[in-house]
């Protein structure tokens, strides 16, 4: 079946540090690629999202790259602020299994001053 | 407005008594999904449903009923409550043409 494996975390990072979580997958189809976010006290939310191989999403100076070759779909972000800290989740959809979303098990960044 | 609802946002709970977690939608969305979210192990699909007939168990259903009472509205039940069901509930909604999932803020639920 569809599986995620993501950077275990806590990660703590300086301001204006360059971030990078990892994430592999694996699926039996051809699936689209999400990065969500979870604020604190907040539900996810989408943060960027890649539909096929060599794809680039990219929102709020986070960028992730849809490399089929190596099944990966790394976040970074060149210099991160105190309020980027939240909790950052991996997924992929794929249409093999119905739509259905699976998930990372998520990884928890904080930004120190 | 929120586009998914979910209500309560906390809820204490003794072992045994029958809990009912509630989500609202106006996105008009047919997809819905109950997740949990506990430390370290992400989210688990509870059941799904994609249309107004259409109920499916996800990978811990156990122990969890659902009621999908209108395309708007889906609530998650637990019959018989118990310590280890203590978690954070989330509802989603998805389209039926895309692909990402839009959730509500969450139901913090304690049983004691």
């Amino acid at each position: 079946g569809d599986s995620v494996t993501q950077m275990e975390g806590p990660v703590t990072l300086s301001e204006e540090a360059f971030l990078t979580i990892n994430c592999t997958y694996t699926a039996t189809g051809y699936p689209s690629l999400f990065w969500y976010v979870q604020y604190p006290g907040e539900g996810l939310q989408l943060l960027l999202k890649a539909t096929k191989a060599d794809d680039k999403g990219s929102n709020k100076g986070f960028e992730a790259t849809y490399r089929k070759e190596t099944t990966s779909f790394h976040l970074e972000k060149g210099s991160v602020q105190v309020s980027d800290s939240a909790v950052y989740f991996c997924a992929l959809s794929d249409l093999t299994n119905a739509g259905k979303s699976t998930f990372g098990d998520g990884t928890t960044l904080t930004v120190k001053p | 407005d929120a586009d998914v609802t979910q209500t309560p946002r906390n809820r204490i709970t003794k072992t045994g008594k029958r809990i009912m977690l509630e989500c609202s939608q106006t996105k008009g969305h047919d997809r819905m999904y109950w997740y949990r979210q506990d430390p370290g192990l992400g989210l688990r699909l509870i059941y799904y449903s994609f249309d107004v007939k259409d109920i499916n168990k996800g990978e811990i259903s156990d122990g969890y009923s659902v009621s999908r009472q209108a395309q708007a509205k889906f609530s998650l039940s637990l019959e018989s409550a118990i310590p280890n069901q203590t978690a954070l509930y989330f509802c989603a909604t998805q389209g039926r043409s895309t692909d990402t999932q839009y959730f509500g803020p969450g139901t913090r639920l304690t049983v004691l």
